[in-house]
């Protein structure tokens, strides 16, 4: 069975800085994709980036950007110059490749990110 | 406007009562979803469905029910049988298929209180 594991209960960063929230899986499947999801205080979930396990190349969507070491099953994501706005639970999650999918999401414990101003 | 709405947001429900939480979406996605959230335990699959008249439990189905009738509808049903139902439920939908994004779309959640 998969697992997916933040070892972060909660960070806070100043404005305008960089942080990295930490992530660690463990699977035997080598065709997967893992996902980075933001839950802010309105409690709507947002996914934030995506990665799959194919791709060497690192996912990055402005602002967030991940270091996915499959060999580690490490999968960190880090954001640079932080927003206020960025302040919110971040939820990292295994999905298993096609060709067993479901589509069904494994969810880490989650990482609460505050942004100091 | 494309996407998931849950209703209601806020639900309380006495010891005993079955409720029922809706769930509807207009993405024309195969798969849907039903979570629930508790605090410092992340998110854990319920049930879920590929297509219609068909559906799995997923790794805290008891005490849940639901149906998928439609496509675009997956309705949860929380029973008096489900212990500690207080809670936030959220819902998601997923296209699947080769070449299809693998990702799910979350609704806002629903907020389930058991007085």
């Amino acid at each position: 069975a998969q697992t997916v594991t933040q070892s972060q209960p909660e960070m806070s960063v100043q404005e305008a800085e960089t942080v990295t929230l930490s992530c660690t899986y463990d699977t035997s499947e080598n065709n997967y994709y893992l996902f980075w999801y933001k839950q802010p205080p309105s409690r709507q979930m947002i996914l934030v980036i995506r990665q799959e396990a194919y791709k060497q190349q690192n996912a990055t969507e402005n602002r967030f950007s991940v270091n996915f070491q499959k060999a580690a099953k490490s999968f960190s994501l880090k954001i640079s110059d932080s927003q206020l706005g960025d302040t919110a639970m971040y939820f990292c999650a295994f999905m298993k490749g096609y060709g067993g999918a479901t589509n069904k999401l494994i969810f880490g414990t989650g990482t609460l990110l505050a942004v100091q101003p | 406007d494309g996407g998931i709405t849950q209703s209601p947001k806020y639900l309380f429900r006495k010891e005993g009562q079955n409720v029922t939480l809706s769930c509807e979406q207009n993405l024309n996605h195969d798969a849907m979803y039903w979570y629930r959230q508790d605090p410092g335990q992340g998110l854990r699959l319920i049930y879920y469905s590929q297509i219609v008249n068909d559906f799995q439990k997923g790794d805290i189905a008891e005490g849940y029910s639901v149906s998928r009738e439609k496509k675009e509808s997956f309705p949860l049903t929380v029973t008096s049988a489900q212990k500690n139902p207080t809670a936030f439920y959220l819902c998601a939908s997923s296209p699947l298929g080769q070449g299809a994004r693998n990702e799910q779309f979350f609704g806002p959640g629903t907020r389930l209180t058991v007085l």
